[in-house]
């Protein structure tokens, strides 16, 4: 079955960068999109951006754009999202999420980040 | 503030039907770009429940149904269960962004 597994929980301070992976299985990677979506302690969901698993080629969100990074490596059939110039603002659940139709039909288990003095 | 507007919360009881709306604008919903919608439990990832507007996911109930006009889409629930207690998200595509962009999320509580 599809699956998709994300590193664990990282706290940070101010100003540092932080890159979560996205482990895949079950599905071929290179034919889908990967989209990065985070939840704020409000509960809102922000889209982040996505990457093309079969060409790479990456879309950012404009509030994100300069700041974060999605990469992908397909031999390992696993993408990454970095942030970078962290401030508390920050500080919510990440999500890795396959892109199928506009929606996004696999999630992953999210991967929660405290930016903290 | 959320491009697509939800209300924060909505309840019915058992066996009743509820509907959670999500209004858009021009350069989303308006712009006839599909509405998909998400349900999320506590401690858990957001599950597909509605893609495309009015398809449902295999293994998704068929007592979840969606709809859109104008500038915005409705998620109807019928035959309400306790465990359909759960926050809805709307989701769809905005030109002027050029991306994604969701409802701030509905709280369905079954009373």
């Amino acid at each position: 079955q599809v699956q998709l597994v994300q590193s664990g929980t990282e706290v940070k301070k101010p100003g540092a960068s932080v890159k979560v992976t996205c482990k895949t299985s079950g599905y071929s990677f290179t034919n889908y999109a990967m989209q990065w979506v985070r939840q704020d302690p409000g509960q809102r969901l922000e889209w982040m951006g996505w990457i093309n698993g079969g060409s790479g080629v990456t879309k950012y969100s404009k509030k994100f754009q300069g700041r974060v990074t999605i990469t992908r490596d397909t031999s390992a059939s696993t993408a990454y999202m970095e942030l970078s110039s962290l401030t508390s603002e920050d500080t919510a659940v990440y999500y890795c999420a396959r892109a199928a139709a506009g929606s996004y039909d696999e999630w992953g288990q999210g991967t929660l980040v405290t930016v903290s003095s | 503030q959320s491009v697509l507007t939800q209300p924060p919360s909505v309840s019915g009881a058992p066996g009743q039907r509820v509907t959670i709306s999500c209004t858009g604008t021009s350069s989303n919903i308006g712009a006839g770009y599909d509405v998909h919608w998400y349900q999320q439990t506590p401690g858990s990832a957001p599950k597909l429940l509605i893609y495309l507007t009015d398809n449902r996911p295999s293994g998704v109930s068929d007592r979840f149904s969606g709809y859109k006009s104008a500038t915005s889409a409705s998620l109807a629930i019928s035959w309400l269960q306790t465990e359909d207690d759960a926050f809805y998200y709307c989701q769809s595509y905005d030109s002027s962004l050029s991306g994604s962009v969701f409802g701030g999320g509905t709280k369905l509580t079954v009373l």
